[in-house]
């Protein structure tokens, strides 16, 4: 199932610059995006979402961008700070439906 | 802030044998699910339940498993005759709303079928 895609499973940046979290997707259907977050031992945490109609949203220093046409989205974060590493995962769902389709994650590492 | 909290946290079992997975999501929320992680995989939906019944179930999802909300509080997920595939980390979420705002999930159980 490769409905929604995290090509790259790690990223590293320094403290303070900005983290640009990239997803992508096949299924036009979807119509609804979020980006959670997981530390380990604990449950992915919601962060952000989007709605297929927009093509921002901000919330604080995490924005989510959204590219219809390419079917593609990303998440900045800035500054970025240490607290932040962790894996990210970038979810959708369907206009029908309310199940999450999630990607493979990206672990986010914020050296200070 | 309110939780979902799921117990235990981690369960080891013996392949063929039931075991459930218990979970009390937010009290307020009207909308349940469980996901499972397989390590090294993607997070995947199982189920999700709303008004006493389930509305939404992925092909995982077969006769083996089984959920429930006995008693207004508590959303638990059966596995009848575990097998050694069904190792996984197992997470409870619920929304109040059906899909608009993020779910909150649990910490989720890690099951071992031995």
């Amino acid at each position: 199932d490769q409905q929604v895609k995290q090509n790259s499973p790690s990223l590293s940046v320094q403290e303070g610059r900005i983290s640009i979290l990239n997803c992508d997707y096949t299924n036009s259907m979807f119509d609804y995006f979020l980006w959670y977050k997981k530390y380990p031992a604990e449950g992915p945490t919601f962060l952000i979402s989007i709605s297929s109609i927009k093509d921002k949203n901000e919330d604080g220093r995490f924005t989510v961008f959204l590219n219809k046409s390419a079917k593609h989205l990303s998440l900045h974060i800035v500054p970025s700070q240490p607290g932040d590493s962790a894996v990210y995962f970038c979810a959708a769902t369907e206009t029908s439906g309310s199940r999450l389709t999630f990607g493979e994650g990206t672990q986010l590492t914020v050296n200070p | 802030e309110p939780e979902v909290t799921q117990t235990p946290s981690h369960q080891v079992t013996q392949m063929g044998q039931e075991v459930i997975l218990r979970c009390v999501p937010i009290s307020n929320h009207l909308y349940f699910y469980w996901y499972r992680q397989i390590l090294g995989q993607k997070v995947e939906f199982l189920v999700s339940f709303y008004n006493n019944e389930i509305s939404e179930k992925s092909e995982i999802f077969d006769d083996q498993f089984s959920v429930e909300r006995p008693d207004g509080s508590n959303f638990t997920l059966k596995i009848r005759s575990t097998k050694l595939e069904d190792s996984a980390m197992y997470f409870c979420a619920s929304t109040r709303d059906s899909k608009r705002r993020g779910y909150t999930f649990g910490s989720g159980t890690r099951l071992t079928v031995v």
